[in-house]
């Protein structure tokens, strides 16, 4: 099992829709969580982190964590065209020298007009 | 405050050539680390470094060099390019006592090996 397991998609969805991405973690030293966004031929650039379990809410992005069932989130209101991209859920634990996310593998988001 | 400055953006090789990609950053950052992406494959991490004259292997090192003179410059070193080596390089850096926040990358070099 990988530590980190993220549906790659593609994923399709009218303008207006609300959108769920997803990813499953195994190991319960992850304490920060993160999500990127990258567009084609783009770097990652960081869209969202949250520590511990919780929500956290910027605009129309959510991002969801449970520890307990080792289960992370993001949504994504009123999706726009300009939210087509892949997006990467990263992880890392919070001990001395934890300084290696550990990445999902994307999920390639299409917001059709 | 450029961030992580990555040159050049797109690079052709032939098989057998030798290469360096450059990376850069300005945020006084003491980890620094190379990936590669491939359709399917997420990221996979090359080599990093967490400061000046340390560095170490990643989950797919062969084929590559680093080094860290500085704590701004990681530089990687393709020794003698493969068409395996096609690929999306990234560099990313952060502090080492802050990785909790996430890394900064820079834009990727496009590698094609012909």
């Amino acid at each position: 099992q990988k530590e980190v397991e993220q549906d790659p998609g593609p994923l399709s969805v009218p303008e207006g829709a609300i959108v769920s991405l997803n990813c499953t973690y195994s190991n319960s030293a992850f304490q920060y969580f993160m999500w990127y966004r990258q567009y084609s031929r783009k770097g990652p650039e960081l869209l969202m982190y949250t520590y511990s379990s919780g929500n956290k809410e910027d605009g129309r992005f959510t991002a969801q964590v449970d520890k307990s069932s080792k289960y992370i989130s993001l949504f994504i209101r009123d999706s726009q065209p300009s939210d087509s991209a892949t997006y990467l859920c990263a992880m890392i634990g919070s001990g001395a020298g934890s300084y290696q996310l550990t990445f999902g593998k994307g999920t390639k988001l299409s917001v059709i007009p | 405050n450029a961030g992580v400055t990555q040159t050049p953006k797109f690079q052709v090789l032939k098989t057998g050539q030798s290469m360096t990609l450059q990376c850069a950053q300005d945020m006084n950052h003491e980890y620094m680390s190379w990936y590669r992406q491939d359709p399917g494959m997420g990221l996979r991490l090359i080599h990093y470094s967490v400061g000046a004259g340390i560095t170490d292997q990643g989950e797919v090192p062969n084929g590559y060099n680093v080094s860290r003179s500085t704590t701004e410059d990681f530089p990687l070193r393709l020794l003698s390019a493969a068409p395996s080596q096609t690929s999306v390089y990234l560099c990313a850096s952060s502090s080492i006592f802050q990785a909790g926040y996430g890394y900064t990358f820079g834009s990727g070099t496009r590698l094609t090996v012909v």
